[in-house]
């Protein structure tokens, strides 16, 4: 079992949908879990980190399920600069900083 | 966006030769990292460095070095370089555990 996974999709949504993607990871030690957007032959932004409450910022939306070891991260309103693809991150807290990313989820958002 | 600079964003080689990438921050972060990005994979970890002159490897360690002597230089170094190096290396910094790292423009990497 990979360490964390994704849908690599691509996901094709209308301009104003509600699209929502999952990632798996398997070490139930993990602390800290992130959402990073990549856009085509550009570098990895942070996007969210997710907390064990949930959190929302705008748009977007985290979600952390630790007793199945998925993180989740919900866009409304999709807009057509959403198009990028996504990648779960977990530090699989092994002593030091190890940051898993998942190979990503591609949203395709068209008018 | 954080101060990370990659050098070069380019580079095109002829295997057995010498490589060496540099990242450069200001934001006086302790630790830095080196990765590669490959098609069907996630970002995977080279070397790391925790401090000036402490590095460690990473799980696709093979085939590289790293040297970290001043806080804002690290380098990467393909000692003889293969076909099977060619990839985006990205560098990454950050303030320690559970923080996430942010990352410079990478550096696209052909090994003819």
């Amino acid at each position: 079992r990979k360490e964390v996974e994704q849908d690599p999709g691509p996901f094709n949504v209308p301009e104003g949908a509600t699209v929502a993607f999952n990632c798996t990871y398997s070490n139930s030690a993990s602390q800290s879990f992130f959402w990073y957007r990549q856009d085509c032959r550009k570098e990895p932004k942070l996007l969210m980190s997710v907390y064990s409450s949930g959190n929302e910022d705008g748009r977007f939306t985290a979600q952390l399920n630790r007793a199945s070891q998925y993180i989740s991260l919900l866009i409304r309103d999709s807009k057509l600069s959403d198009s990028a693809t996504y990648l779960c991150v977990v530090n699989m807290n092994t002593g030091f900083q190890k940051l898993v990313f998942g190979t990503g989820t591609r949203l395709l958002v068209s008018p | 966006d954080a101060g990370i600079t990659q050098s070069p964003r380019h580079k095109v080689t002829e295997t057995g030769t010498p490589v060496t990438l540099r990242c450069h921050q200001t934001e006086n972060h302790r630790y830095m990292y080196w990765y590669r990005q490959d098609p069907g994979h996630g970002l995977r970890l080279i070397h790391y460095s925790y401090g000036v002159k402490d590095t460690d490897k990473g799980e696709v360690s093979d085939g590289y070095s790293v040297s970290r002597s001043k806080t804002e230089d690290f380098l990467l170094t393909l000692e003889s370089a293969t076909s099977s190096q060619t990839s985006v290396y990205f560098c990454a910094i950050g303030t320690g555990t559970n923080q996430p790292q942010h990352f410079g423009d990478g550096t696209r990497l052909s090994i003819l």
